[in-house]
């Protein structure tokens, strides 16, 4: 089973802040099969990134993700008040396709 | 429009079974397959399996082999999950999500709250 790490646990940063979010994996992720998703109180998760790097439909161009084998990192490189969530990392190369723990984006 | 709408919320008391279902519309059913995940409160997502409504196959996170069932009615467009011997820490909620060709897991149910308790 491959374990997804991430980093930091909880980011506290300011609106129009650069945001650097961290998966590791403990093992090399298939093809890069790995996403990132956004989750607000309440809500069930949304995909923001998958293929380690392509944005999803509609999701604007201030998320990118970049990585492969096991080190891969989502960025918001201007942040918005509603940016401001749990963010999750997966990999769906091998089953079973395991998440991250999570990383807590909260406003400063 | 693509919608996964999941049954409501349950009350199970331990050592029952629960049967979540979450139909989908709007795209062809066979073409995605279907994940489980749940989120116990307060926690991250633990994911639990995954079926391909074309054939039927499922490949189960080993925590739950044994209590575990994802079946599909390609009739109806639905997916279901089943998770037998059921004990508090199984209090979560449950996602549907679907996915194909690798572009991640884009469209998930609005989420079904089991809760055991005595």
């Amino acid at each position: 089973e491959i374990v997804l790490t991430q980093s930091p646990g909880t980011l506290s940063l300011s609106p129009g802040e650069r945001a650097t979010l961290s998966c590791r994996a403990s093992q090399s992720v298939s093809s890069s099969y790995l996403a990132w998703y956004q989750q607000k109180p309440g809500q069930a998760p949304s995909l923001l990134i998958y293929g380690a790097s392509s944005r999803a439909t509609g999701i604007p161009d201030r998320f990118s993700g970049s990585g492969s084998g096991t080190d891969f990192t989502l960025t918001i490189s201007r942040l918005e008040p509603e940016d401001f969530a749990v963010y999750y990392c997966q990999q769906y190369g091998s089953s079973p396709y395991t998440f991250g723990q999570g990383t807590k984006l909260e406003i400063k | 429009q693509v919608q996964l709408v999941q049954s409501g919320a349950e009350v199970k008391k331990p050592g029952a079974s629960v049967k979540v279902s979450c139909k989908a519309s709007g795209y062809t059913f066979i073409s995605y397959y279907m994940q489980w995940v749940r989120q116990a409160p307060g926690q991250g997502l633990e994911w639990m399996g995954i079926i391909n409504p074309s054939g039927g196959g499922t490949s189960y996170a080993q925590k739950f082999q044994g209590r575990v069932t994802m079946t599909r009615d390609t009739s109806t467009s639905t997916v279901y999950m089943e998770l037998s011997s059921l004990r508090s820490e199984d209090t979560a909620v449950y996602y549907c999500a679907r996915e194909k060709a690798a572009r991640g897991f884009d469209y998930w149910g609005q989420g079904t709250l089991v809760t055991v308790s005595s």
